[in-house]
């Protein structure tokens, strides 16, 4: 039972141009949400969160949109550049699991050509 | 800087050895993790920590132990290897959160460990 979906495994986009990440949740008691940038041979970095008090955070090229009724984030990279080339991960979390746990999704690779 | 370290980066191992994973933070995180990536399924939580000799099952715990002796220290075992167990592994840590949100996790290198 996948909570967190990225339905797109992959993404190609021209460099400059806007990149548009996307994940759904089915747990509707998923409070926290957080995208990972992840590297060949790499461990995953932490990109951006948002919590569900919220419904967009931004960070320089990053922002995070979300969606509470469609049970929907999307990640904007604007403009995308060819470092962004990695796997991006969503994760949510429930702040009153006490368990300190994300569920992933399953992950989409972003390519941007030069 | 926060810093997590896995003991190997490549490992090649062979059906039916025990196999060590290990993992050290030096940031004084409470909570420490174990996930497996393989393509086309994403992180999946193997085993955490969230205090020394604490552990609790994350969503595919067969087949794996875990030890946690030390606060900074969060080791892996494979009892008995098989070739389905071949995958990135993945060691995350993270403080406590507040309100039972987890703080940010930071993710070692990962060890690639093949097992033939």
């Amino acid at each position: 039972d996948q909570q967190v979906k990225q339905n797109s495994p992959s993404l190609s986009v021209q460099e400059g141009r806007i990149s548009i990440l996307n994940c759904d949740y089915t747990n509707s008691m998923f409070d926290y949400f957080l995208w990972y940038k992840k590297y060949p041979a790499e461990g995953p970095t932490f990109l951006i969160s948002i919590s569900s008090i919220k419904d967009k955070n931004e960070d320089g090229r990053f922002t995070v949109f979300l969606n509470k009724s469609a049970k929907h984030l999307s990640l904007h990279i604007v403009p995308s550049q060819p470092g962004d080339s990695a796997v991006y991960f969503c994760a949510a979390d429930r702040s009153t699991s006490g368990t300190y746990k994300y569920i992933f999704g399953t992950g989409t690779r972003l390519k941007v050509l030069a | 800087d926060v810093k997590v370290t896995q003991s190997s980066r490549y490992l090649v191992k062979r059906t039916g050895e025990k196999v060590f994973l290990e993992c050290v933070q030096d940031m004084d995180h409470e909570n420490m993790f174990w996930y497996r990536q393989d393509p086309g399924l994403g992180l999946r939580l193997i085993y955490f920590s969230y205090d020394v000799k604490m552990k609790e099952k994350g969503d595919i715990p067969e087949g794996y132990s875990v030890s946690r002796e030390k606060k900074e220290r969060f080791s892996l075992i494979l009892e008995s290897a098989s070739t389905n167990q071949t995958s990135m592994y993945l060691c995350a840590s993270s403080f406590h959160g507040t309100g039972g949100t987890g703080e940010t996790q930071y993710f070692g290198p990962g060890t690639r460990l093949l097992v033939l």
